[in-house]
């Protein structure tokens, strides 16, 4: 079984600042099956990133990852007011289907 | 629009049973794999179960096999879920969630969820 585990758990940065999320697996992931996702309180997540480095439509490109076999990145260049939510990590395999990450949460200074 | 619109939570004992359901409109529902994702109260997101487009490949959490049943109708654009037995763990915010092959399966749509909560 694969575990997703993120860190860190919060991030405390201030508006214009670089956010870097981590992700990391206990095994090897396919990069095509990594994906991150926004959420913010109150709402459905949001595709982000897919295929660990592809922005889904519509996402700024602030937003960008990275990574493969067990490590990836999540990265927002300059955050912006709206940025600030918990961000989940999630990989698409065999065993189990599908698996989130523990969540960052990203708040403001 | 393309839209996912969940229903069906609400309050029910523990061993009681519930039927979710998911109402798709906007896109074309019988070719899309479609999952059940799960958020416990100040928790994160825990994955359910999923049901491929035309119901040949179904899957479920540990946590919940032999326990819930995926489903859907086509002819409905409907997705569905059978929760028995239901746990006080089980209590959370249900989403369903389009999965996309254009976005590496990828979960590109979501509900905004329906609450059950387990409790005497």
């Amino acid at each position: 079984e694969i575990v997703l585990t993120q860190s860190p758990g919060t991030l405390s940065l201030s508006p214009g600042e670089r956010a870097t999320l981590s992700c990391r697996a206990s095994q090897s992931v396919s990069s095509s099956y990594l994906a991150w996702y926004q959420q913010k309180p109150g709402q459905a997540p949001r595709l982000l990133i897919y295929g660990a480095s592809s922005r889904a439509t519509g996402i700024p490109d602030r937003f960008s990852g990275s990574g493969s076999g067990t490590d990836f990145t999540l990265t927002i260049s300059r955050l912006e007011p709206e940025d600030f939510a918990v961000y989940y990590c999630q990989q698409y395999g065999s065993s189990p289907r599908l698996t989130f990450g523990g969540g960052t949460k990203v708040e403001i200074k | 629009e393309v839209q996912l619109v969940e229903s069906g939570g609400g309050l029910v004992k523990p061993g009681g049973s519930l039927r979710l359901s998911c109402a798709a409109s906007g896109f074309t529902f019988s070719s899309y794999s479609m999952n059940w994702v799960r958020q416990a109260p100040g928790k994160g997101l825990e994955w359910v179960s999923s049901i491929s487009s035309s119901s040949s490949y179904i899957y479920y959490a540990d946590s919940v096999k032999g326990r819930f049943t995926i489903s859907r109708d086509n002819a409905k654009n409907s997705l569905y879920l059978q929760m028995n037995s239901l746990r006080a763990e089980d209590t959370a915010v249900y989403y369903c969630a389009r999965e996309s092959p254009l976005a590496d399966y990828g979960m590109d749509v979501w509900g905004q969820g329906t609450t059950v909560t387990v409790s005497s």
